[in-house]
């Protein structure tokens, strides 16, 4: 079966600090794939980033960079120099590589504060 | 742009009515899901479907129904609304082909309250 954790509820930081995600997750296949999602106040949930089992690169887009170890089982989210426009509810999310086993299965979600 | 449309946002019904709430897609995709979204619970699956006339239960089908009779529509049923279904509904599809694991795409959101 696949889990994935996400252990901080509610996060609240100061405009332009930096802050971490953390996700753990589970699963027996040796090939998986691994998603962060936002979801602003609006309700929709917008894709950040898909990272495959193979490819344990940490990824930088803008201000939002991806820690990818799978020795720990762990897909860290990290956003430098927070702004207000970042407070929204984050989702990390695991799908097997094909068929009954490509389902999402979601972590519970951050919901993050960014306080001017 | 994929657009995935949830014909309501807010719903309010009574228990025991059936329910229906559809969703439409316009990018032929061939999957489509049903989320449901709690507070403290995330994102728990309820169906979803591979293409057209195929379902698959997710995690929590209990008390809903689905149909996929055209491949752009994807309808949640709830055939005896309960207090215990008021909840977020969402959702969402993705192409496979070549690919099972392309991003879903997610609609707005179908704030369902049962009375």
């Amino acid at each position: 079966a696949q889990k994935v954790t996400q252990a901080q509820t509610e996060i609240s930081v100061v405009e332009k600090e930096d802050v971490t995600l953390d996700c753990v997750y589970e699963t027996r296949d040796t090939t998986y794939y691994l998603f962060w999602y936002k979801q602003p106040p609006s309700g929709e949930l917008v894709f950040l980033i898909r990272r495959n089992s193979f490819d344990e690169q940490n990824e930088i887009s803008g201000r939002y960079s991806w820690n990818f170890q799978k020795s720990t089982s762990s897909f860290n989210f990290t956003i430098t120099a927070s702004q207000v426009v970042d407070s929204a509810v984050y989702f990390c999310a695991l799908s097997g590589y094909t068929g009954a086993n490509s389902k999402l299965t979601f972590g519970k979600g951050i919901t993050l504060s960014v306080r001017p | 742009d994929v657009k995935v449309t949830q014909s309501s946002r807010y719903l309010v019904k009574r228990t025991g009515e059936k329910v229906f709430l559809e969703c439409v897609q316009d990018m032929d995709h061939e999957n489509m899901f049903w989320y449901r979204q709690d507070p403290g619970l995330g994102l728990r699956l309820i169906y979803f479907s591979y293409d057209v006339k195929m379902k698959e239960k997710g995690d929590i089908p209990e008390g809903y129904s689905v149909s996929r009779e055209k491949k752009e529509r994807f309808s949640l049923i709830l055939e005896s609304a309960s207090t215990n279904q008021t909840s977020m509904y969402l959702c969402a599809s993705r192409p496979t082909t070549g690919n099972y694991n392309s991003p879903l795409h997610f609609g707005n959101g179908t704030r369902l309250t049962v009375t």
